[in-house]
């Protein structure tokens, strides 16, 4: 079976530093990941997605996230944090269904 | 067109009552599907529509009922309902059909959230 695992739940930075939410994947199979956002009171924003073309995977608002199948790894990162970046963050692995990640909640500190 | 559009946006209702929820995507994704989300907590699939037909049922109890009235529309229909039901309802789609293996990212709506006396 397929799982992902988020590791910290509560991720607080500073505008303008360097923002690291990490995600592993458990596969059997060539894994598609995916990472997605949520803001408060909203659905769920794709950011990005891994289907096994370039292993750095550049989405929206600035985010990136690098598949390492050696650490079975897809973190996401962003340069610098914005006070926008403030959300539920969601780590997914699809097959014939998308499962997701406990997620991470990530607060930007002005 | 990329919305996923869900209706009501609030939703509150009594123990006995019968509600629907309803969600409406014209982007010609053959595959729909329900999530539940409780508070801090990551969704949970409920049920997946694939070429209007019911292809997954995580086996949610009874008083939740999905319908697929076509490839556009997905219902969810309330009924008996207890206050541990409360969440917010997403709705999603994609491009393929499930079974077997899917690349593609689903859609998300903005979500119903109800609230159950």
């Amino acid at each position: 079976a397929q799982s992902v695992t988020q590791l910290g739940s509560h991720v607080s930075v500073s505008e303008g530093a360097l923002v690291l939410l990490r995600c592993n994947y458990s596969s059997s199979v060539p894994p598609y990941l995916f990472w997605y956002v949520q803001y408060p009171n909203q659905g769920l924003q794709l950011l990005l997605k891994y289907t096994s073309a370039a292993t750095l995977v550049k989405g929206i608002n600035g985010f990136e996230a690098e598949f390492k199948k050696s650490e079975t790894s897809f973190h996401l990162t962003k340069p610098s944090a914005h006070m926008s970046d403030a959300a539920e963050y969601f780590c997914a692995v699809r097959t014939e269904k998308l499962t997701f990640g406990t997620g991470t909640r990530l607060t930007i500190i002005p | 067109d990329t919305e996923v559009t869900q209706t009501p946006k609030h939703l509150v209702m009594g123990m006995t009552n019968k509600k629907s929820l309803k969600c409406e995507q014209h982007m010609g994704h053959r595959a729909m599907y329900w999530y539940k989300q409780k508070a801090k907590k990551p969704p949970e699939l409920m049920f997946v529509y694939s070429y209007e037909k019911l292809s997954i049922n995580e086996s949610v109890p009874s008083r939740f009922s999905p319908e697929c009235p076509n490839s556009s529309l997905l219902n969810l229909h309330l009924h008996a309902l207890q206050p541990e039901d409360s969440a917010l309802y997403l709705c999603a789609s994609s491009q393929e059909g499930s079974g077997g293996l899917n690349t593609g990212e689903l859609f998300f709506g903005e979500g119903s959230r109800l609230t159950v006396l």
